[in-house]
Order: structure tokens, then sequence, then C-alpha cells
């Protein structure tokens, strides 16, 4: 079966410093990955989402960037974080293909930062 | 634009039935999931509709008019459990890729 494992699940970060966030996705091979952030009262955001190894399609403008090194790791990276960088963040993924109901996005437990 | 619309808040009973509405508007809409997401969790897949009616999975039940841009989930015999946010989420079909448009969820609380 497959797992999704995200990581960490909670930090607290300064203002301008840096963030790494990984995914790794079990028992699947080349899955559609996402990066989605869901912040207080607004809905999920997607932020970037991959096809493939060095594929990244970025849906939002932001200080944030996302890199896939191998076909199961998906990383979120910033340089310098914002305060408005705080949220919930969501890494999840899917098989080859559209999104139905055979082929559901599944999301990993999720990464909480707060940004000071 | 893209646009999802569903009521922020809802408050039913136990043991009854509560329909949650979503409206959608989407360039490119190829489908409409509906996600429950419990406080600090990830959410989690509930249902799926791309053709118009009615889809129906125990308790939960989901509906789907594509000319109206409309969709609602149906809970019945709620219980204490199902307190939770419940997401919409349109498929946006454009170029190669779908993506899901989520909409800011509706938080039901189901009291005794």
């Amino acid at each position: 079966s497959q797992t999704i494992h995200q990581w960490p699940a909670t930090l607290v970060q300064p203002v301008g410093s840096p963030l790494s966030l990984e995914c790794t996705v079990e028992g699947t091979s080349n899955p559609n990955l996402y990066w989605y952030r869901q912040a207080a009262g607004r809905g999920l955001q997607l932020l970037f989402y991959s096809v493939g190894i060095g594929q990244i399609s970025s849906e939002v403008p932001q200080n944030l960037s996302a890199s896939r090194p191998q076909d199961r790791q998906f990383i979120l990276s910033s340089k310098k974080l914002l305060l408005s960088d705080s949220g919930f963040y969501l890494c999840a993924w899917s098989g080859t293909g559209l999104p139905s109901g055979a082929n559901v996005l599944t999301f990993g437990a999720g990464s909480r930062l707060t940004v000071l | 634009g893209q646009n999802i619309d569903q009521p922020t808040e809802m408050t039913a009973t136990e043991g009854a039935i509560v329909q949650i509405n979503c409206t959608y508007q989407t360039s490119g809409f190829n489908g409409l999931f509906w996600y429950q997401q419990h406080a600090g969790e990830a959410p989690t897949f509930l249902s799926y509709n791309v053709l118009d009616g009615l889809e129906e999975k125990g308790r939960f039940s989901s509906f789907l008019s594509r000319s109206k841009g409309y969709s609602y989930l149906l809970l019945k015999e709620l219980q204490m459990k199902d307190s939770a946010s419940y997401l919409c989420a349109a498929l946006n079909y454009g170029g190669s890729q779908g993506n899901l448009i989520f909409g800011k969820g509706t938080k039901l609380s189901v009291k005794p």
C-alpha cells in the first residue's frame, strides 16, 4: 500500500530564516506531487505541483520554491521567511493522470509553520 | 475566474441529516471532490462526482449538477465524530494538467 510522510510536523521560525519541508511517498512510482498551504480562514491553496523529477509548476508567486530531486521526494523551501508564510502546509500525491474517484489526492499529515 | 463557495459553518443534531452546499465557477471543470478534515489533521477523501446525479456511499451521499455549477454533500444519521470541516474541491483541467481548486470549507458541529 502507498504511504506519504511529511516532516517536520511543527516548527517555529523567525522572520528571515530559511525553511525546508520534506515529503516522501512510498509504494508507488512516478506519482504526481503537490504542495498546498492552508492559512487560517482560507481554503487550501495550491503552491506547487510536479509530474516528474525536476518538473515543477508554480501556481502562486511567492518567496517559496519547490524541488523534486527524486521520483518520490518533494521539498518545499524558502531562503527568507515572511510573517505571511505562517500556515499549515500539506504535501499530497496522486497517481499519474488527472485526479478522479479512482485516482484521489491523498494528503500527508501536514506541517504547521509559525513565523515570528 | 475560479471560485468555490460553501457556507462557513453549520450546526446539526446527532442522528439528524445535514446538507452542505457548494457552488463553483471554473474555466475547465472536470469533476467535483468532497474531503473531510478534522481539526489539525489532513483532509481525507470522501466522494467524487463527474456526471450529474447522486453518488451514495453509506451514510454519505454527494450530488452534482454541472449545468448549475452546484454540488451538495448529504450526511445521514449524524454522529459526534462527523464534527469536522468539509471541503468542496473542483478539478480544473487546462492544457495538460488538472488541479484541484478548494473552497474554504464548511465547519460542521454536531451536538447531542
